[in-house]
C-alpha cells in the first residue's frame, strides 16, 4: 500500500459526459501528479500540482482539468468523453516536486467510455 | 521530445534464469526510477538512482544509472515467478515530470 488514495476504482460512463477522479496524497506529501496509462500511448504525464498551485502540464486536453485542494487531495475533472478517454488514470505524490524525490503512485481509476 | 526505449518488450524465461532490462535515452536525467506493475495496479516504486554510474541492489534485483546518466539497466538473478509483471524506467530532470518507458513484460515460467 502506497498510502496514495484514489476514488473511484472504476467507472463506466458514456460519451459526452463528465467525470471527477479524486485523489488523496500520502500524508506529508505536498505534491500531486496525474498520469494516463493507455495501451497504446503508455503511461503520460497529464499535470501537477505542488501544494495548491498548478506546477507542471504535460500532455493534457483542454477538455481535462484538475485542482489541488488546501487539504491536499486533488481532482481531475474530464468532460465531453470521448471513446478514446478510456484509460487508467493515476495519481502519485511526493514530498516535493524536485527532481530526486520518489514519486508513489495510488491503485488507479479504471475510466471506461461507452 | 525526451523518450526513454526500454528493451526488450516482452520477455519470457523459464525460473532461476537471469535476465536484463535496459532503458535508454540520449537525454541526461537528474534521476531515474525503476517501477513494477502489475495488471490493474499501479506502479510501486523498486529504485532510484541519482549518480552517474550508481549501482543499487534490492535482493536479486541490480540496477545501474550509466556514467552520462542518460541510460539505465535492470538485472534480476535466479528469477522467480513471483518476479512476473510489468517493469517500467521512468526519467526525472524536470522537477518531478517523470517519462516513462514503454515497459518490458517479464513472465517467469516455475
Amino acid at each position: 500500500d502506497s498510502g496514495v488514495t484514489q476514488t473511484p476504482k472504476h467507472l463506466i460512463t458514456a460519451t459526452g459526459q463528465r467525470v471527477t477522479l479524486r485523489c488523496s496524497p500520502r500524508s506529508g506529501d505536498l505534491s500531486v501528479y496525474w498520469y494516463q496509462q493507455s495501451l497504446d500511448q503508455g503511461l503520460q504525464f497529464l499535470i501537477q500540482y505542488y501544494n495548491g498551485e498548478e506546477r507542471a502540464k504535460g500532455n493534457i486536453l483542454e477538455r481535462f482539468s484538475a485542482q489541488q485542494f488546501p487539504d491536499l487531495h486533488s481532482e481531475l475533472n474530464l468532460s465531453s468523453l470521448e471513446l478514446g478517454d478510456s484509460a487508467l488514470y493515476f495519481c502519485a505524490s511526493s514530498v516535493t516536486p524536485t527532481s530526486g524525490y520518489e514519486q508513489y503512485f495510488g491503485p488507479g481509476t479504471r475510466l471506461t467510455v461507452t | 521530445t525526451q523518450l526513454l526505449e526500454q528493451s526488450p518488450q516482452f520477455l519470457s524465461i523459464q525460473e532461476g534464469e537471469n535476465l536484463t532490462v535496459y532503458c535508454n535515452s540520449s537525454s541526461v536525467f537528474s534521476s531515474l526510477q525503476w517501477y513494477r506493475q502489475e495488471p490493474g495496479e499501479g506502479p510501486v516504486l523498486l529504485v532510484t538512482v541519482v549518480t552517474g554510474g550508481e549501482v543499487k541492489k534490492l535482493k536479486r534485483l541490480t540496477f545501474q544509472f550509466g556514467d552520462a546518466r542518460k541510460d539505465s539497466s535492470l538485472h534480476i538473478t535466479a528469477a522467480q515467478p513471483g518476479d512476473t509483471g510489468l517493469y517500467l524506467c521512468a526519467g526525472d530532470n524536470q522537477g518531478g515530470k517523470l517519462i516513462f518507458g514503454q515497459g518490458t513484460e517479464l513472465s517467469v515460467k516455475p
